[in-house]
């Protein structure tokens, strides 16, 4: 069964408004979540790394602003799309590791965003 | 340089062929090493971790060669279900220095034919 958990698995929004996905690690804690973006027919691309009880670690190019993150608990990380605009359309990715070196990484399921 | 550049592919083979896929690479300091499965529409999938002695898992060959910087997969007797995106990933820390950070290379589509 899945080992990290995300939500919503699919969401359709209209422009202009915010959407929040949820990633849950379910039975372990994860210190650090890594948040990913995948649009069609291209890589994943590292958006940020969620830190329990800290600030995200944003990879340049990746608006703070836009993009919020909040791991405000050892299970749960949260993205937060604002402002939301068609080209935020793709696939997020969570991640999570049991561990600062993170050798072991479970994926969430993803969650679709089309933003209309 | 990118941190990961993986063959762009994509790969068209016939059943039973053998297919090769490579990685290279930037940052020497990297941890460890992976290839991960990504079916069409689903997430990733850890297919086997890459080892600097090199492993195998059935038909999957998994090689590391720090010295060059690449990694490698072997899938011989390819099957029907064979058919995904292949895409490498090396653990290295961040910008920061204060986390690790899983890269991917941008993947590589193989299709088996009948």
């Amino acid at each position: 069964g899945a080992v990290v958990s995300q939500h919503p698995s699919r969401v359709i929004c209209k422009s202009g408004t915010s959407v929040k996905i949820e990633c849950r690690s379910l039975d372990f804690q994860a210190t650090t979540m890594f948040w990913y973006r995948q649009f069609p027919k291209k890589s994943l691309m590292l958006m940020a790394t969620s830190n329990e009880g800290s600030k995200a670690t944003y990879e340049q190019g990746v608006e703070k602003d836009k993009f919020l993150i909040n791991h405000a608990s050892l299970t749960l990380s949260t993205l937060t799309v604002t402002s939301a605009h068609p080209e935020d359309s793709s696939f997020y990715i969570c991640s999570a590791a049991n561990g600062i070196r993170g050798n072991t990484i479970y994926f969430g399921e993803g969650s679709w965003l089309t933003v209309v | 340089r990118k941190e990961v550049e993986q063959d762009p592919g994509p790969f068209n083979v016939p059943e039973g062929a053998t297919v090769a896929f490579n990685c290279t690479y930037s940052n020497s300091a990297s941890q460890s090493f992976f290839w991960y499965r990504q079916d069409c529409r689903k997430e990733p999938k850890l297919l086997m971790s890459v080892y600097s002695s090199g492993n195998e898992d059935g038909r999957f060959t998994a090689q590391l060669n720090r010295a060059s910087q690449y990694i490698s997969l072997l899938i011989r007797d390819s099957k029907l279900s064979d058919s995904a995106t292949y895409l490498c990933a090396v653990n290295m820390l961040n910008s920061g220095g204060s986390n690790y950070k899983l890269t991917f290379g941008k993947g590589t589509l193989l299709t088996v034919n009948p």
